[in-house]
Parts: C-alpha cells; structure tokens; sequence
C-alpha cells in the first residue's frame, strides 16, 4: 500500500520555464511532508518541507502547495536551471510524536534542458 | 566528519554470501535509520536507532537483516546468506534528536 505517491516518473522542463513536480498521499495523519533531491551516486538531500497549518510555503525558486482536501503536493520550481535536473522524492514522516522514519514516493526524474 | 559517510561504495557478493555495510553518523546526532532503495524506486525504512537502542525494527525485509550500533555511533547492517533481491542500495541517515535527516551517499549492493 503506496501511501506516498509520485505518478509521473519522469519530466522534461526548458531552462527557465517553470517546473511542477506532483505527489499524492492517502494518509489522513500525514501533518508534515518534506521535498528531497537526489543526483546520481548521491544521497537524497533536504530540499523543502511544509506543514499541513500551511497551504503554500517558499524558499527562493522552490514552492511547495498543499491541498489537504485532495491529499496533494506540489513542488514549483520558477525558473528551472540545468543543475535542477535530479531525482525528487516527496516524503511524510507519521504522526507527529513518533520517530521519524519517512515514507517517501517512488521519485520523479527532472531533466532541464538548456 | 562533515557528512554522513558510508562503506563500502559499491559492494559485489555472490548468492549466500554474508555482507556488512557500515555508516558512519553526523558527530553528535542521536537518530540513525537505514533505507533500502531498490532500482526505480524510494527509499523505504528499514531500522532506527536512537542511541545505541533499536527502536524499531519493522522495516527490515526477514531475519537475514541485522542491524548494530553498540556504543550509540557507527552502525553495521548485516545481511546473511544474501539473496538475488537483496540487490539495492542501502542509506544510511541520521538526524539530531528531533531534527531532519542527512544521507549518505549509499552502499550500492550488487548480488550475483
């Protein structure tokens, strides 16, 4: 039972144009969800978190959206730079007070081309 | 060290073979987790520790898996009597008390 999902395992983005990576839960519980990259041989790197108190929050180019009432995420990456082209994995810790061992989504490859 | 560290890099092991992969923690955190990513896929959890205690368990796939960290630092995840599934790479992460979680770079184990 996938309780993160990423449905689109690949996406291909003109330099400067926008990017909008999705992911889907089914856990009502989920409070927190958190954005990681991965380039290759690498491990996943903290990109982004929101909390479910909030519908949007921004950090320079990255924005995450939250729609609690369609279990939805987005990630808006505005403008896209070829160093964007990575791995994302959306993530959600379990309730809040348990350790925080992540379930994280299948990953969607970003490709930017310049 | 700066970074989480892991060992080996890359791991070959033939079928049966037992095999033990080892992190290295960010100085002073507290948590330590071990993910499996299969090809194509997320990491999923397989153990945490806080401290030297195991906290949980529930990942780890059979009792071929065991996991250590006996003074609350470096961990080892052993895997016996490997299997062809087995094959992924294996994360290590670990956080301060309650904070966010730092990767290594992985063990990518490749069984023959």
């Amino acid at each position: 039972d996938q309780q993160v999902k990423q449905n689109s395992p690949s996406l291909s983005v003109q330099e400067g144009r926008i990017s909008i990576l999705n992911c889907d839960y089914t856990n009502s519980m989920f409070d927190y969800f958190l954005w990681y990259k991965k380039y290759p041989a690498e491990g996943p790197t903290f990109l982004i978190s929101i909390s479910s108190i909030k519908d949007k929050n921004e950090d320079g180019r990255f924005t995450v959206f939250l729609n609690k009432s369609a279990k939805h995420l987005s990630l808006h990456i505005v403008p896209s730079q070829p160093g964007d082209s990575a791995v994302y994995f959306c993530a959600a810790p379990p309730g809040s007070g348990s350790a925080r061992q992540l379930t994280f989504g299948s990953g969607t490859q970003l490709t930017v081309l310049p | 060290g700066a970074g989480v560290s892991q060992s080996p890099r890359y791991k070959v092991a033939k079928r049966g073979q037992d095999v033990a992969l080892r992190c290295d923690p960010i100085s002073g955190h507290v948590s330590l987790f071990w993910y499996q990513q299969a090809l194509g896929q997320g990491p999923e959890f397989l153990t945490y520790f806080q401290n030297e205690a195991q906290l949980d368990k529930s990942g780890l796939p059979s009792d071929r898996f065991f996991a250590e960290r006996p003074e609350g630092s470096v961990s080892t995840l052993k895997i016996q009597r490997t299997q062809q599934e087995d094959s992924a790479v294996y994360l290590c992460a670990s956080s301060p008390r309650r904070g966010r979680l730092f990767f290594g770079s992985g063990t990518q184990l490749s069984v023959l």
